[in-house]
């Protein structure tokens, strides 16, 4: 069975702090890739990163750093020096190697006040 | 590419009653997916499909339940005889022909609906 789990329910910082958020996933398949989707009120999910499973490179863009660590099965996040405009809920999720279903975590709510 | 376009936006209607709610891909997307969020919860996936044919479904899809995709383009998913627990925002999603599973979907805005 596969599984997301993101623990952190919310998290609320000033603006310009650091922020991380926590992802981990269980799946017993060799080949599976690990997705990160922000929802700003608007509803709709914008894509913002995937990782393979064959891939523990981690990767900055601009502002958005991520972590893989395959031999704790986490996927974490970070947003340097967040802004009002990364208030939005970010969800982890995992899909396996021949399967369509992308499998999602509860999200975690961030909220960046000024 | 104009993205993904879900209508209506909320929906509120009776308990018992039809509900249908379309969703438009992004033009040449083949691949077509539904899910379900519910209040405070990651999305769940309802069902697949790959041009006109329904390839996946999920058993949170209830025989009220029906998606279609008749010619391959947009998608009508119809709830018969709602019910309260079917209050959710309904996501639609797309990929391009061809994409792999590491391919990323890209989501509607989503219909929500309010049974009362």
């Amino acid at each position: 069975a596969q599984k997301v789990t993101q623990a952190q329910t919310e998290i609320s910082v000033v603006e310009k702090e650091d922020v991380t958020l926590d992802c981990v996933y269980e799946t017993r398949d060799t080949t599976y890739y690990l997705f990160w989707y922000k929802q700003p009120p608007s509803g709709e999910l914008v894509f913002l990163i995937r990782r393979n499973s064959f891939d523990e490179q981690n990767e900055i863009s601009g502002r958005y750093s991520w972590n893989f660590q395959k031999s704790t099965s986490s996927f974490n996040f970070t947003i340097t020096a967040s802004q009002v405009v990364d208030s939005a809920v970010y969800f982890c999720a995992l899909r396996s190697a021949g399967f369509q279903k992308l499998v999602f975590g509860t999200g975690t709510r961030l909220l960046v006040s000024p | 590419d104009t993205g993904v376009s879900q209508n209506p936006r909320h929906k509120i209607t009776k308990r018992g009653q039809n509900v249908t709610f379309r969703c438009d891909p992004i033009s040449e997307h083949n691949r077509l997916y539904w899910y379900r969020q519910t209040l405070g919860q990651g999305p769940e996936f309802l069902t697949y499909f790959q041009n006109e044919a329904q390839l996946e479904k999920s058993r949170l899809l209830s025989d009220r339940f029906s998606a279609e995709r008749p010619k391959g383009s947009f998608s009508t998913l119809e709830i018969q005889r709602t019910e309260q627990g079917d209050s959710a925002m309904y996501l639609c999603a797309s990929s391009p022909r061809d994409s792999s599973y590491n391919s990323p979907l890209h989501f509607g805005n989503g219909t929500r609906l309010t049974v009362t």
